[in-house]
């Protein structure tokens, strides 16, 4: 079945730890996307990329960095930078002109 | 700048009343609609989504009725049910290669009461 898969589920960081955050999509979409979400804010774009090699930074892209080096991966770092960075993250992606495709999403806690 | 605006923020609701959940947005380039239903600790799921050349769309309980001059947009959970609590967000786009990404509502968390 295609889709898009998020891991890990949930993921712990202690104080000033970098941390990766794998989406992988076998549904042979062009555009990928990060989102945080927190209680009461709907889903904020952190970064995107329509093609491969290639990103643009969403709303709130301090203190994350992302690659794109092939079409179905488009991991997350949270770096020590992010200052706040405990919340549910989620990974989408899209066929040009229509909706996004979401995955399961990964919570991360700062511990 | 939020550019789409979504109300009411929770709504309590019946079961077998309608759900309404309303949306505005500012950027008349927007040219598709989606709604997406999220339950916790899932990912967003697509619901139905509707583009500016109609005015009503209908996927069984669900319809998004639009109005292009008023730049509003709403969903309508017909016959609601206790499986329909969840948060439901509006979302909005362009088809235009670079600006392609949705904005979305801040969301409505839905309760359908026994």
């Amino acid at each position: 079945d295609g889709g898009i898969t998020q891991s890990p589920k949930y993921l712990f960081r202690k104080e000033g730890q970098n941390v990766t955050l794998s989406c992988e999509q076998n549904l042979n979409h062009d555009a990928m996307y990060w989102y945080r979400q927190d209680p009461g804010q709907g889903l904020r774009l952190i970064y995107y990329s329509q093609i491969v090699n290639d990103f643009q930074k969403g709303d709130i892209a301090e203190g994350y960095s992302v690659s794109r080096e092939k079409k179905e991966s488009f991991p997350l770092t949270v770096t020590s930078a992010q200052k706040n960075p405990t919340a549910f993250y989620l990974c989408a992606s899209r066929r040009y002109g229509y909706g996004y495709t979401f995955g399961s999403g990964t919570r991360l806690t700062v511990v | 700048q939020q550019q789409v605006k979504q109300s009411p923020q929770s709504l309590i609701v019946q079961k077998g009343g309608i759900s309404i959940i309303n949306c505005a947005y500012e950027n008349t380039a927007f040219d598709y609609f989606p709604w997406y239903q999220q339950f916790p600790g899932k990912g967003p799921a697509l619901l139905i989504a509707i583009r500016p050349d109609v005015s009503e769309k209908k996927e069984g309980r669900f319809t998004i009725s639009f109005n292009k001059s008023a730049k509003q947009f709403s969903l309508h959970i017909m016959d609601s049910q206790p499986g329909d609590s969840a948060t439901y967000f509006c979302a909005a786009s362009t088809n235009t290669g670079t600006a392609s990404k949705l904005t979305f509502g801040t969301g409505t968390r839905l309760q359908v009461t026994l």
